[in-house]
């Protein structure tokens, strides 16, 4: 099973700032990796796919980028809507696996 | 619009069972693999199973393997989870997602339903 290792825990960060949250895979997933937002009693939304391409509607402040085993996102100018939790995702091999999660909270 | 709306979970005793529904509307269901992902109390997301389009492949997290059992129904545009055997270690909101086959990624999602396993 491929582990999922996210960094940091939790960024405290103030709106306006440069978010930069990192995912770490065991062994490489190539390119095959996806970024999710989930707000507190929501369901999950992705937000990129394939390492580095925007899903639809989701604003270009959220970028993407790596692959093999270390990957980004970069969220450019916090707005208060982006203040929630992320998670990567895998989908190269069985089972697909999740990272723990990175909470963006309000400094 | 894609819409997915589970139904079905609620609470139940260890050892019981439970069948999850997911109501898709806004495309066309059969051309589209469908999974559940769970997320216990506080905790982060986990794949539980993945079925095809057509409903011929499925997969399942070894966690579930021999318990679970997916399913969907392409004229009644619905999705199904069989839960048997629970554990108070399913405790958790389930969702269904649509995504690529057959490990995602999901770029729709339901709100999710709650199965709580207890006594």
């Amino acid at each position: 099973e491929i582990v999922l290792t996210q960094s940091p825990g939790t960024l405290s960060l103030s709106p306006g700032e440069r978010a930069t949250l990192s995912c770490r895979a065991s062994q490489s997933v190539s390119n095959f990796l996806a970024w999710y937002q989930q707000k507190s009693g929501q369901a999950p939304r992705l937000l990129i796919y394939d390492a580095s391409n925007r899903a639809t509607g989701i604003p270009a402040r959220f970028s993407g980028s790596g692959s093999g085993t270390d990957f980004t996102l970069t969220i450019s100018s916090l707005e208060p809507e982006d203040f929630a939790v992320y998670y990567c995702q895998q989908r190269v091999n069985w089972p697909p696996t999740f990272g723990p999660g990175t909470k963006v909270d309000i400094k | 619009e894609v819409q997915l709306v589970e139904s079905g979970g609620g609470l139940i005793q260890p050892g019981g069972s439970l069948r999850l529904s997911c109501a898709a509307t806004g495309f066309t269901f059969s051309s589209y693999a469908m999974s559940w992902v769970r997320q216990a109390p506080g905790r982060g997301l986990e794949w539980v199973s993945a079925i095809s389009g057509p409903g011929l492949t499925t997969f399942y997290a070894d966690s579930v393997k021999g318990r679970f059992t997916i399913s969907r129904d392409n004229p009644k545009n619905t999705l199904y989870l069989q839960l048997n055997s629970l554990r108070a270690e399913d405790t958790a909101l389930y969702f269904c997602a649509r995504g690529r086959f057959p490990y995602g990624d999901y770029g729709y999602w339901g709100q999710g339903t709650l199965v709580t396993v207890s006594s």
